[in-house]
């Protein structure tokens, strides 16, 4: 078993839908969660960094953990076409090594 | 602009041949990493370096070296014992610090190899 699972997708809305991308884990001792985008021949864009449980909000997108259960999740409001790419997400201890650990990533398609 | 440049964007190696692929960085960032990624699968961490002339293995070093003699700079020398070196790599840097100040990784935009 991988130590971070994501559903690889792809998934496909239409555009203006509300998208919900998650992520599950099997370490407990990850408190630091990051949600990558990344388009198609392109290096990972960071585009939320959270720690520990909570929600945190950024314009359209919002992140949320929750550690009791792994599991994470990025919220798209309002999808455009323009967030059709691959989300990543990836996580780490908290130490000075800044080792992270990704998940496969879920390929998203949002159609005009 | 601050950023990380990767070259090239594509590499083509034949058998038996080294190749070396490019990751300078301009953002004062202490820590750089190689990443490799396969379709379908999340990045494998190759090698990290968090000072310059220091470098540790990462899960998949096996095929792979790097140096880091200047902090700008972490090249990655895919060997011809590295038996299935296609696959986008990437290159990533981030700011040393403690807790929440050890900042996220910014990645490069990857080169792609692939085997003549």
């Amino acid at each position: 078993q991988k130590e971070v699972e994501q559903d690889p997708g792809p998934l496909s809305v239409p555009e203006g839908a509300i998208v919900s991308l998650n992520c599950t884990y099997s370490n407990s001792a990850f408190q630091y969660f990051m949600w990558y985008r990344q388009y198609s021949r392109k290096g990972p864009e960071l585009l939320m960094y959270t720690y520990s449980s909570g929600n945190k909000e950024d314009g359209r997108f919002t992140a949320q953990v929750d550690k009791s259960s792994k599991y994470i999740s990025l919220f798209i409001r309002d999808s455009q076409p323009s967030d059709s790419a691959t989300y990543l997400c990836a996580m780490r201890v908290d130490n000075a090594g800044n080792m992270l650990t990704f998940g496969g990533g879920t390929r998203l398609m949002v159609k005009p | 602009d601050g950023g990380i440049t990767q070259s090239p964007k594509y590499l083509f190696r034949k058998e038996g041949q080294n190749v070396t692929l490019s990751c300078e960085q301009n953002l004062n960032h202490d820590a750089m990493y190689w990443y490799r990624q396969d379709p379908g699968q999340g990045l494998r961490l190759i090698y990290y370096s968090q000072i310059v002339n220091d470098f540790q293995k990462g899960d998949i070093a096996e095929g792979y070296s790097v140096s880091r003699e200047k902090k700008e700079s972490f090249p990655l020398t895919v060997t011809s014992a590295q038996k299935n070196p296609t696959a986008f790599y990437l290159c990533a840097s981030s700011i040393r610090g403690q807790g929440f100040s050890n900042q996220p990784q910014h990645f490069g935009d990857g080169t792609r190899l692939s085997i003549l």
